[in-house]
């Protein structure tokens, strides 16, 4: 089984701090994803990793940054969080183009 | 751009009873078109993908779902709710580069 874990279930956090969101899968994936889950918006993607050092903007990608050195490391930075930021962050995983992603359990981050 | 619209917020079912999720979606050409589910407290999960062929797929835990192209649906359905079934149901749509659109999900209870 595909295992994607995401290093903090619960952040909490001030304005303005930095703040590292980790991922890591063991199964080779080539695809690295990060979305944000709000109710009534559903996912959203910020953005993904098709290789190690490759990076492409999703749909939300204002005040995220990420960074993947590793092929099994996927890492979001909110370089200064703000308290729009305050959301569930997921990690996923895909091989090629199957379309199934693999989830991890999810950041849930609060910024006061 | 794609977009999937969910129409449905809220759906209370009887167990036992049928189910039935609506997705519509709005795209060009044929999309991949795809079903996950949430369960409380875990990670998403692929229930069931279109991505050509037979237009009336099946999933697991019993659950299918009808492309049908006319309408721009992929409405998921399965014939016999069980109270583990309760859970939020995501739509969501595909190109080939990766980048799945999701709907904003349908949080399915089920009483007894």
């Amino acid at each position: 089984d595909v295992k994607v874990t995401q290093s903090s279930r619960y952040l909490v956090k001030r304005t303005g701090e930095k703040v590292f969101l980790e991922c890591v899968q063991d199964m080779d994936h080539e695809n690295m994803f990060w979305y944000r889950q709000d109710p009534g918006l559903g996912l959203r993607l910020i953005y993904f990793s098709y290789d190690v050092k490759m990076k492409e903007k999703g749909d939300i990608p204002e005040g995220y940054s990420v960074s993947r050195e590793k092929k099994e490391r996927f890492s979001l930075i909110l370089e200064s969080a703000s308290t729009n930021q305050t959301s569930m962050y997921l990690c996923a995983t895909m091989t090629g183009y199957t379309g199934e992603l693999f989830f991890g359990e999810g950041s849930r981050l609060t910024v006061l | 751009a794609q977009s999937v619209t969910q129409p449905d917020i809220h759906i209370t079912v009887s167990e036992g009873a049928s189910l039935e999720l609506r997705c519509n979606y709005s795209y060009g050409a044929t999309p991949y078109l795809f079903w996950y589910v949430q369960s409380p407290g875990q990670g998403l999960q692929l229930l069931l993908k279109y991505f050509s062929g037979d237009t009336l797929v099946q999933g697991i835990k019993g659950f299918e779902a009808e492309f049908k192209r006319s309408q721009s649906s992929f409405n998921l359905r399965k014939p016999s709710v069980h109270w583990s079934d309760a859970a939020e149901y995501f739509c969501a749509v595909g190109e080939n580069d990766y980048k799945l659109s999701f709907g904003a999900g349908t949080t399915v209870t089920v009483r007894a």
